[in-house]
C-alpha cells in the first residue's frame, strides 16, 4: 500500500534561515508526489509536484524538492525563509485509484 | 488557471438543520471532485469521490445518507450535511481533478478550494 510519512510535526526556524521539511513514502509502484501548503483557515495550495523526469523539482515561492528513489524521500527545501512562509505543509502521494494520500502535516513556524 | 471556489466560506447553523456547500472549478472542467474533512491540527480525511453524472463513492465509515453529494455538471459539486449535529462541526475542503500531460504520461493534479468552516450549535 502507498503511504506518506512526514517525520516532523513542527519545524521552527529563524527568518532568512534555510529549511528542510522531510517526507518519506512507501510504494511498490511508480509514484507521483506532491507538496501542498495550507495557510490558516484556508484550503490547500499546490507548491510543486513530481511526475517524472528531473528529480529536482522547483515550485512556487522559492521552494524546491528532490525525489530520491533509493531513499524513498521527497524532502522540501527553501534556502531562505520568510515570515510569510509560516503555514502547514502536506506531502502527498497519489494512488492508482487517483485518490490522494496525505502525510500528517508539518507546521513551519518562522521566528523573527 | 486551475482555480476552485467554495461557498460559503463559513456557516453557523442550529442542530438538526441541513447545510449545502458548493464547490466550483472556475476555469477548467472537472469530471471528478473530492470532498475532504479536516479536524483542527490534523491532516485531511477523504470523505468521498464525486463523479459527474454518477453516484458518489464514499470512504469507509462515511455515512452517505448524512453527507449527500451531487455532481450535476462538469464545474459544480455540492455537499449537503443533513440533520447536522455539533460533531459535524469541521473544516470541509473540496478539490477538483485536472489532467496533465508530462513526459508523455497522463496524470492528474488536484486543485483545492479555500474550504468551508461549519459550526453546528
Amino acid at each position: 500500500a502507498q503511504s506518506v510519512t512526514q517525520l516532523d510535526s513542527q519545524v521552527p526556524v529563524f527568518e532568512e534561515a534555510p529549511v528542510e521539511l522531510r517526507c518519506n513514502y512507501s510504494s511498490s509502484v511508480s509514484v507521483y508526489l506532491f507538496w501542498y501548503v495550507q495557510y490558516p483557515n484556508q484550503g490547500l495550495q499546490l507548491l510543486l509536484k513530481y511526475l517524472s523526469g528531473s528529480t529536482l523539482v522547483k515550485g512556487i515561492n522559492g521552494f524546491e524538492a528532490e525525489f530520491n528513489k533509493s531513499q524513498t524521500s521527497f524532502h522540501l527545501r527553501k534556502p531562505s525563509v520568510h515570515i510569510s512562509d509560516t503555514a502547514e505543509y502536506f506531502c502527498a502521494v497519489i494512488l492508482p485509484s487517483q485518490k490522494l494520500v496525505f502525510g500528517q502535516g508539518t507546521r513551519l513556524t518562522i521566528n523573527p | 488557471g486551475a482555480v476552485v471556489s467554495q461557498h460559503p466560506s463559513r456557516v453557523i447553523c442550529k442542530s438538526g438543520t441541513s447545510v449545502k456547500i458548493e464547490c466550483r472549478s472556475l476555469d477548467f472542467q472537472a469530471t471528478t471532485m473530492f470532498w475532504y474533512r479536516q479536524f483542527p491540527k490534523q491532516s485531511l480525511m477523504l470523505m468521498a469521490t464525486s463523479n459527474e453524472g454518477s453516484k458518489a463513492t464514499y470512504e469507509q465509515g462515511v455515512e452517505k445518507d448524512k453527507f449527500l453529494i451531487n455532481h450535476a455538471s462538469l464545474t459544480l459539486s455540492t455537499l449537503t450535511v443533513t440533520s447536522a449535529h455539533p460533531e459535524d462541526s469541521s473544516f470541509y475542503i473540496c478539490s477538483a481533478r485536472a489532467w496533465w500531460l508530462a513526459g508523455g504520461l497522463s496524470t492528474d493534479t488536484q486543485y483545492f478550494g479555500p474550504g468551508t468552516r461549519l459550526t453546528v450549535l
